[in-house]
């Protein structure tokens, strides 16, 4: 079945520490996101990319870095320099960046600090 | 810029009741319009979506339609069930060059039996 995967499901981190999640997707989609979900909040976009090898910073970018090495996988690494990192993280991708088609969502990473 | 303006949650209705969930947009030319629905730990997933003005969009017994006149795209469905107790996400996006997905906040509904 094709869909988006996000390893692992919880994560528990020490303050100082990095932590990188995974996103992984078999739907050969051009476009990939991470969102950032805060409880009885909605979803605050962290990074993009549009396409392999690129990609651009969204609205709270800060203490946050992605890579797009591949087409497929677009992991997220939390720095020590997020101040406040415990949050509910979403990966998503989309066939194309342009155009009115919807993202598909992956199920999602709750990250605690500790 | 864009926006997406939901009302507030949470929303609590008894079994069989009738929903609505109103959602506002303000963006330029046409965007598509997307209802998105997240249960509790999971991702969000999408629940029915709208291309141009007047199409309606339907799934699962729920139905939401583009107007354009009062740039609205309000959510309902006739009779809820437990099941459907859930946070719903209204969404915009618009054709034309690059453009990111702008959610609404989100609303939250508990459906009772």
């Amino acid at each position: 079945d094709g869909g988006i995967t996000q390893s692992p499901k919880y994560l528990f981190r020490k303050e100082g520490q990095n932590v990188t999640l995974s996103c992984e997707q078999n739907l050969n989609h051009d476009a990939m996101y991470w969102y950032r979900q805060d409880p009885g909040q909605g979803l605050r976009l962290i990074y993009y990319s549009q396409i392999v090898n690129d990609f651009q910073k969204g609205d709270i970018a800060e203490g946050y870095s992605v890579s797009r090495e591949k087409k497929e996988s677009f992991p997220l690494t939390v720095t020590s320099a997020q101040k406040n990192p415990t949050a509910f993280y979403l990966c998503a991708s989309r066939p194309h960046p342009q155009g009115n088609n919807e993202q598909f969502f992956g199920p999602g990473t709750r990250l605690t600090v500790l | 810029g864009d926006s997406v303006t939901q009302m507030e949650g949470p929303v609590t209705l008894s079994e069989e009741a009738f929903l609505t969930i109103n959602c506002t947009y303000t963006a330029t030319g046409y965007p598509s319009l997307f209802w998105y629905v997240q249960y509790p730990g999971e991702g969000l997933q999408l629940l029915l979506k709208a291309t141009k003005a007047d199409d309606k969009g339907s799934n699962k017994g729920f139905e939401a339609t583009y107007r354009k006149e009062t740039t609205s795209f309000h959510l309902e469905k006739g009779s809820v069930q437990v099941s459907d107790s859930a946070v719903y996400f209204c969404a915009l996006t618009r054709s034309g060059g690059y453009q990111k997905v702008t959610f609404g906040t989100g609303t939250k509904l508990q459906v009772i039996p």
